[in-house]
């Protein structure tokens, strides 16, 4: 089976834009979660979804926020950025029912200038 | 909400050494207990895991155990390779009730192995 995928790979932005990260899971896999990975805060859960539905939110600001397409494509959107928003933004994909495992996609790195 | 402390942040072994990595967990309700592998550059790797009514995995050279009174999981690398190298994550989640998809991560050992 073809691994997570995540589009753009690398982006570069402006202070005050707003971005849209994509994220395709493995065949098969229902759920998507979202997490910031920044060498000073290592990787932090942003939030997860199943079935078009968020299910799960970590403790970020109300500038970021997601989605979920019914073929489980998920998309993440964060509104006027920050210069501390520049980070790693990894996807993770997993089966979700009974097992635990999450595999992470490539990422995206998002600098804010 | 939980907490993971991971020891040490930094390792540095002989090829051929064993490397130890510590983890601690705060929330007592976690039982399912993933290592990831992160080479510069490139993804999360999942290499093992644990859940909590098993008190050691083995896969080859990796392996990791779990003592649930303590509240502390460990990996546990043998004959210790270049390729070996990376930064290693322990992570922690609870199965079940609201904790849908959340790990929660230490801060990460970078292993250097040196020929």
């Amino acid at each position: 089976k073809a691994g997570v995928t995540q589009t753009p790979r690398y982006l570069i932005k402006t202070r005050g834009q707003q971005v849209t990260l994509s994220c395709s899971p493995i065949s098969g896999h229902r759920s998507v979660s979202w997490y910031q990975q920044t060498p000073g805060q290592g990787l932090q859960f942003l939030f997860e979804y199943f079935s078009e539905t968020q299910r799960n939110k970590g403790n970020f600001p109300g500038r970021f926020s997601g989605r979920q397409f019914s073929n489980s494509r998920s998309e993440m959107n964060v509104s006027t950025l920050e210069l501390g928003d520049s980070a790693l933004y990894l996807c993770a994909s997993s089966p979700a029912g009974t097992s635990n495992e999450q595999y992470f996609g490539p990422g995206t790195r998002l600098t804010v200038t | 909400g939980e907490n993971v402390e991971q020891h040490p942040s930094t390792l540095s072994v002989q090829e051929g050494d064993s490397a130890v990595i510590k983890c601690t967990y705060s929330d007592s309700a976690s039982n399912y207990f993933p290592w990831y592998k992160q080479e510069l550059g490139k993804r999360p790797q999942l290499i093992i895991d644990i859940r909590s009514n098993v008190g050691e995995k083995k896969d080859q050279r990796i392996a990791v155990t779990l003592n649930k009174t303590a509240k502390h999981f460990s990996l546990h690398i043998t004959e210790t390779q270049p390729e070996d190298s990376a930064v290693y994550f322990c992570a922690a989640k609870t199965v079940g009730g609201t904790s849908y998809g959340k790990l929660t991560f230490g801060q990460g050992t970078i292993l250097t192995v040196h020929p």
